[in-house]
């Protein structure tokens, strides 16, 4: 079945970039998602990519997919405590039962000054 | 503002009690979920509906029940709710790429 894999931890200091993997099995995924979940609130959309692009930038974001190797990245440059939150990697498929997004385990991504 | 909306935001309640979690949405969405969150197992989607008095189960639809009769409400109802269901419950709408997640509902059943 559909699987998505993440690291669970990545630790990193201000300033540094950070830069958030994740794999997933289904490659007839259509899009793939980047969530962010700061504590005790819900799922924030961050960036999505279509499966046919090899990488999108939206200001300190950089999503870099790999369809071959079923990779995706996500790299936050200059990396700020506010950054601190997990991060879910997702990806959709639409069969002809509907359509579902599968969520990563989720990273925790925690930035010290 | 665009958003979705979930009440109650915390619920504590007792085995058997039938509970129901409301979720709204303002934005016109024909696709709307609902997920929980455990740690370690990520979220995982328990229902979806792709449009009015359309649902279908999701990965983990033991134990709850979901209606959409009109497009902005999809309320997940716990018939008899266990200890198992204890989790933080999100409820998601999307039209097009862009899926919309509420603030969740962190429930307690003991």
């Amino acid at each position: 079945g559909e699987d998505v894999e993440q690291s669970l931890f990545l630790s990193v200091r201000e300033g540094d970039s950070s830069v958030i993997n994740c794999t997933y099995t289904d490659s007839s995924s259509t899009y793939l998602y980047w969530y962010k979940q700061e504590p005790g609130a819900g799922l924030q959309l961050l960036t999505y990519i279509f499966s046919n692009m090899d990488m999108k930038q939206d200001q300190r974001l950089t999503v870099l997919l790999n369809k071959k190797d079923k990779h995706l990245s996500l790299r936050i440059a200059d990396t700020q405590t506010g950054d601190s939150a997990i991060y879910f990697c997702a990806e959709r498929f639409d069969n002809q039962a509907g359509t579902a997004l599968i969520f990563g385990k989720g990273t925790t991504l925690s930035v010290s000054s | 503002e665009a958003q979705v909306t979930q009440n109650p935001r915390y619920l504590i309640t007792v085995t058997g009690k039938k509970l129901t979690v409301t979720c709204s949405q303002n934005m016109n969405h024909e696709y709307m979920s609902w997920y929980r969150q455990d740690p370690g197992l990520g979220l995982r989607q328990i229902y979806y509906s792709m449009n009015v008095e359309v649902t279908d189960k999701g990965d983990v639809p033991e134990g709850y029940k979901v209606s959409r009769k009109e497009k902005r409400n999809f309320p997940l109802i716990l018939e008899s709710p266990s200890p198992n269901q204890t989790s933080l419950y999100f409820c998601a709408s999307r039209q097009y790429n862009e899926q919309f997640f509420g603030p969740g509902t962190r429930l307690t059943v003991l």
